[in-house]
């Protein structure tokens, strides 16, 4: 395996369009995080999924935010009627839930440009 | 509200001499911490961390301390080198949800040669 995957890497929309993100978890991991990151910040926590049960949302996902991960495998994170405020570089992670504290792996992102 | 603080935004080091990065919290609820390094067009990629319990962690030429009292976290570099040049994130979790980890915005480190 060689790592967590995004796709696409880059998406230019224009505003009120939806779009959707996909990520490729570490096969073994089945914690799979989304992350959103601005420039000059660091990312900041969206939501994240045991296994296929999303367990945490952050205040920053709106209602036109959803993710999903419906076998506990990969995840989608659509945004719907896209905002320029939306332009953001997106995350994903993955870790194996341990007792005490897991890093996660993060992927390259998805580089998000709303129009 | 930023609950992590980076407040250098670059540095700039010689190659050989010390890297020394800062991070302060002020949620005191914070017990696990961490540094990612990110270069261009990657994800983070998870360095080090440490537990509340302990105020010092070593990994080669890394180490991070801790001072609890102060809510303040250091990254040493010794000895930096070119290839350390990326910006680094300092993180931190709570106890009861070591899945939400909070960042900071980052320090971009420039080893210079």
């Amino acid at each position: 395996d060689t790592g967590v995957s995004q796709n696409p890497r880059h998406k230019i929309t224009k505003r009120g369009q939806n779009v959707t993100f996909r990520c490729d978890p570490i096969s073994e991991h089945n914690r799979l995080y989304w992350y959103r990151q601005t420039l000059g910040q660091g990312p900041e926590f969206l939501t994240y999924f045991q296994n296929e049960a999303q367990l945490e949302k952050s205040r920053l996902l709106s209602d036109r935010f959803s993710a999903e991960r419906p076998k506990g495998s990969f995840s989608t994170l659509e945004i719907q009627r896209t905002e320029q405020g939306d332009s953001a570089m997106y995350l994903c992670a993955s870790s194996l839930s341990l007792a005490g504290g897991s890093e996660q792996y993060f992927g390259p992102g998805t580089r998000l440009t709303v129009t | 509200d930023q609950q992590v603080k980076q407040n250098s935004p670059s540095l700039s080091v010689q190659e050989g001499r010390i890297s020394i990065l800062n991070c302060d919290y002020t949620n005191s609820m914070f017990d696990y911490f961490l540094w990612y390094k990110k270069y261009p067009a990657e994800g983070p990629t998870f360095l080090i961390s440490i537990s509340s319990i302990k105020d010092k962690n070593e990994d080669g030429r890394f180490t991070v301390f801790l001072n609890k009292s102060a809510k303040h976290l250091s990254l040493h570099i010794v000895p930096s080198q070119p290839g350390d040049s990326a910006v680094y994130f300092c993180a931190a979790s709570r106890k009861t949800s070591y899945d939400k980890v909070i960042f900071g915005p980052g320090t971009s480190l420039s080893v210079i040669p």
